[in-house]
């Protein structure tokens, strides 16, 4: 079983939509966990953190952490074509999920 | 100010010859981490370097593959006698501080393309 898994996908949707990007983990001594966002040929940027369990808000981005269930949550409200891009999850800092593709369309 | 660079951008060679991969951190970051990414896939942990520390080698495929990084400064990525399934984006990625949070900041990566 890998550390952190993440869906794939690709996920499609229209403009407006309200994306849910998960990721599950198996290690319970994770107390960090990061978004980092990757468009099209180039490296991740750091998106949000959160730091154990609880929700964090940044703008149209909220990530959340359920860490009695070993899951975490980024959606994304009002997604616009401009968060067509890969998301990763990542812990502990070298731990990253496979990414979801995500593509908005107008 | 400057952020993470890699070179070369793109990298063709033929199978069985040894390759170099050249990263260049942000200035005073002391970590500094090596990924693979194959088309469509995540991020995969290679090498990590944190100061004069000992590095962390432990997500090395292989022993084909090496790294070495000079104080804190550059890198280079190697891979003898390269395979097929060794095509794929590697990326170069530094931080400020090692610590479980630790924001890194990705180069561009260098795509490698074995014939």
């Amino acid at each position: 079983q890998k550390e952190v898994e993440q869906d794939p996908g690709p996920l499609s949707v229209p403009e407006g939509a309200i994306v849910s990007l998960n990721c599950t983990y198996s290690n319970s001594a994770f107390q960090y966990f990061m978004w980092y966002r990757q468009y099209s040929r180039k490296g991740p940027e750091l998106l949000m953190y959160t730091y154990s369990s609880g929700n964090k808000e940044d703008g149209r981005f909220t990530a959340q952490v359920d860490k009695s269930s070993k899951y975490i949550s980024l959606f994304i409200r009002d997604s616009q074509p401009s968060d067509s891009a890969t998301y990763l999850c990542a812990m502990r800092g070298m731990r990253f999920g496979a990414g979801t593709r995500l593509t908005v369309k107008p | 100010g400057a952020g993470v660079s890699q070179s070369p951008s793109n990298k063709v060679t033929e199978k069985g010859k040894d390759v170099e991969l050249r990263c260049d951190p942000i200035s005073g970051h002391t970590a500094l981490y090596w990924y693979r990414q194959r088309l469509g896939q995540g991020l995969e942990f290679l090498i990590y370097f944190q100061g004069n520390s000992a590095p962390d080698k432990s997500g090395l495929p292989s022993d084909r593959f090496s790294a070495e990084r000079t104080g804190e400064s550059v890198s280079t990525l190697t891979i003898q006698r390269t395979q097929q399934e060794d095509s794929a984006v590697y990326l170069c990625a530094s931080s400020q501080l090692p610590s479980s949070y630790n924001e890194q900041f990705f180069g561009p990566g260098t795509r490698l393309t074995v014939l």
